[in-house]
């Protein structure tokens, strides 16, 4: 089992520049998720969908969107990117949202220049 | 804001001391979780406590939950040199949110 694959690992843009972070698990899970995690701060939830068709906004939504048309995948898009967004970002899934070990990527590096 | 904020920020121990950190919390919950994060990797889940349960062990894991403290620590026992990592409470809020909320971690270092 691959489990939660994340693509790109590395990422420079410039600003203004979208792009979209690949997030794919091969669990079957409902629940995915999208955080990012920055110095002192922890993680962010970003958004969060428990289906396919269906997403939600967490902590931190500004400047991100995002789809789900499968159960197996969850992309999230930077739609112009600010320095602001620079970060290490997080893809994550579990069978359901409530009271299930969640299993995370292993990480996007993203750069905004 | 940050549901969890861990306490200390960062621990430093030697080799077979053991290692507490703490987690406070602000709303109810329906489960609290563990995670641990090696430098440069993902999160790796480490044990779930239920609302209703007051203490968990796994190996040498042992995490208490307070509701009516709103806390939860964890205590890792006969620490090792590869328990260095970060780790991170995070809440499951009662009600259907469907979201759980991190902590901001404490960065433990267990020098050899």
């Amino acid at each position: 089992n691959a489990g939660v694959t994340q693509t790109p690992k590395f990422q420079v843009l410039k600003t203004g520049q979208s792009m979209t972070l690949q997030c794919a698990q091969d669990m079957n899970h409902e629940y995915m998720s999208w955080y990012r995690q920055d110095p002192g701060m922890g993680l962010r939830l970003i958004h969060y969908s428990v289906g396919a068709g269906i997403t939600d906004q967490g902590e931190v939504p500004n400047g991100y969107n995002v789809s789900r048309s499968t159960t197996e995948d969850f992309p999230l898009r930077l739609l112009s990117a600010a320095p602001s967004q620079t970060s290490v970002y997080f893809c994550a899934s579990s069978p359901e949202a409530s009271g299930n070990t969640i299993y995370f990527g292993e990480g996007s590096w993203l750069t905004v220049v | 804001s940050q549901q969890g904020e861990e306490d200390p920020q960062a621990l430093s121990i030697q080799e077979g001391e053991n290692a507490t950190m703490n987690c406070s919390y602000k709303t109810s919950i329906n489960n609290l979780q563990w995670y641990r994060q090696n430098s440069g990797r993902g999160l790796v889940h480490l044990i779930l406590i239920r609302s209703n349960e007051r203490e968990k062990h796994s190996g040498r894991l042992r995490v208490t939950l307070d509701t009516s403290k709103k806390s939860s620590s964890l205590l890792i026992t006969a620490s090792r040199a590869a328990d260095t990592a970060s780790y991170f409470c995070a809440t499951d809020e009662s009600g259907a949110t469907n979201k759980l909320i991190f902590g901001t971690g404490t960065l433990l270092a267990v020098q050899p």
